[in-house]
């Protein structure tokens, strides 16, 4: 059974870093592309982020790039999204998303976990 | 402002057919596979269609999925109380080079 648990959410004040962390477990995890999706409270998703399977490529959403840096770790099942220069617009559930392919691009997450909760706000 | 245009929102009694539809672009759509996301209140979205009209295992086949051009379409008939939820239209697009959304349609069941 896939399993996706997020950790590393809080509350952070503007200008502030956080790292989110997803462990995940159920699949080769190496084999397949990864991503960070996030949902404004009562509101849409919005995708973030993505990585392949092997951690060579790695796309941004056009609000983030700059400032969010998405990594994985084969050897630990885990990926990581490193925030700096936090804004307001940036508080939300943070959704770890499975991608089912080793490539990101054409593909839509199958499998999500349920989310650590980042608040921006001083 | 989502990339993808849903209706905000949808409603049915028991035992009806209620559709969704889905409008987006030659860069999304138009080129590229669409997802459908069921989302109940408080948790997270679960895939219920994939690569326009495929049914992951474990989804009833009441849940239907279609595309046509560049809008695509979500069918639920004999609509149940539990299917009361938020439903979430993806696709890839090529000039954004990430996946994009609809901006969700809350179904209600009366």
């Amino acid at each position: 059974e896939v399993q996706l648990l997020e950790s590393g959410g809080g509350l952070v004040q503007p200008g502030g870093s956080l790292r989110l962390s997803c462990a995940a477990s159920g699949f080769t995890f190496s084999t397949y592309a990864m991503s960070w999706v996030r949902q404004p409270p009562g509101k849409g998703l919005e995708w973030v982020s993505g990585i392949s399977g092997n951690g060579g490529t790695t796309y941004y959403a056009a609000s983030v790039k700059g400032r969010f840096t998405i990594s994985r770790d084969n050897s630990k099942n885990t990926v990581y999204l490193q925030m700096s220069s936090l804004r307001a617009e940036d508080t939300a559930l943070y959704y770890c998303a499975k991608v089912p392919s080793t490539m990101l691009r054409g593909v839509i997450p199958d499998y999500w976990g349920q989310g650590t909760l980042v608040t921006v706000s001083s | 402002q989502s990339v993808l245009t849903q209706p905000p929102s949808a409603s049915g009694t028991p035992g009806q057919r209620v559709t969704i539809s889905c409008s987006g672009s030659s860069s999304n759509i138009g080129s590229n596979f669409v997802y459908w996301f069921q989302q109940l209140p408080g948790t997270a979205p679960k895939l219920l269609i994939y690569r326009n009209n495929q049914r992951p295992s474990g989804v009833p086949d009441r849940f239907s999925g279609s595309k046509s051009g560049t809008s695509a379409s979500l069918a639920i008939s004999g609509l149940r109380s539990e299917d009361e939820a938020d439903y979430y239209c993806a696709a890839w697009d090529d000039s954004l080079s990430g996946p994009v959304f609809g901006g969700g349609t809350k179904l209600t069941v009366l």
